[in-house]
């Protein structure tokens, strides 16, 4: 089983509103990730988590905030968002760091 | 540095007709090549991969063979359905990050 979960499916919010992304894995993988996707690119690294800390961040604007509670679960924390934020949000993860990566259906997030 | 360069797309071809899609490579060390297929309003889902030069991926038809000496990872199927039409990734990951190529768009008609 190779099943990474993501909610919500889809994500409404205002550019004054607070609003998380959950991913979560039940296959013991101890990486995870948070990619951006825009439509008709690829997507575009965000955040990794190499056993539960934070181990990449490429340069994400400070109204993305990440978070690993625990081995299996990732949120990725919205505030203040701006428009051009609108895209797929893509949680991935891999048995160890470097590893096959296995993605979720993502988050499609607009940003009014 | 690395990087994933794809056919350009987007290619459309009839149901049963071969598939080819190009994916050439640039990378230090050693990488993992990877095909990724995104349908429709979903995520990526991993086609195939191959983890050495020479090896080969395949799965629900689709194969790949990691060659070193001309760094590709072309992605072929002998007879493409309807239901193959989506976006197909080439990616790499030579220093513990996916490198992905732009993507090409494959439609198939009945």
């Amino acid at each position: 089983d190779t099943e990474v979960t993501q909610t919500p499916k889809h994500l409404v919010m205002g550019m004054t509103n607070k609003k998380s992304l959950k991913c979560e894995q039940h296959m013991g993988h101890r990486a995870m990730y948070w990619y951006k996707q825009k439509a008709k690119k690829p997507p575009e690294l965000m955040f990794v988590y190499s056993y539960e800390k934070l181990s990449i961040n490429e340069s994400v604007p400070s109204r993305f905030s990440p978070e690993c509670p625990n081995s299996s679960l990732l949120n990725l924390h919205l505030h203040a968002l701006q428009p051009e934020d609108s895209a797929l949000y893509l949680c991935a993860s891999s048995r160890l760091p470097g590893e096959t990566q296995y993605f979720g259906p993502g988050t499609r997030l607009l940003v009014l | 540095g690395n990087s994933v360069t794809q056919m350009e797309g987007p290619v459309t071809l009839s149901e049963e007709a071969f598939l080819t899609i190009n994916c050439t490579y640039t990378a230090t060390g050693y990488p993992s090549l990877f095909w990724y297929v995104q349908y429709p309003g979903e995520g990526l889902q991993l086609l195939l991969k191959a983890t050495k030069a020479d090896d080969k991926g395949s799965n629900k038809g689709f194969e790949a063979t990691y060659r070193k000496e001309t760094t590709s990872f072309h992605l072929e199927k002998g007879s493409v359905q309807v239901s193959d039409s989506a976006v197909y990734f080439c990616a790499l990951n030579p220093a513990r990050q996916l490198t992905f190529g732009s993507g090409t768009q494959l439609t198939v008609l009945p």
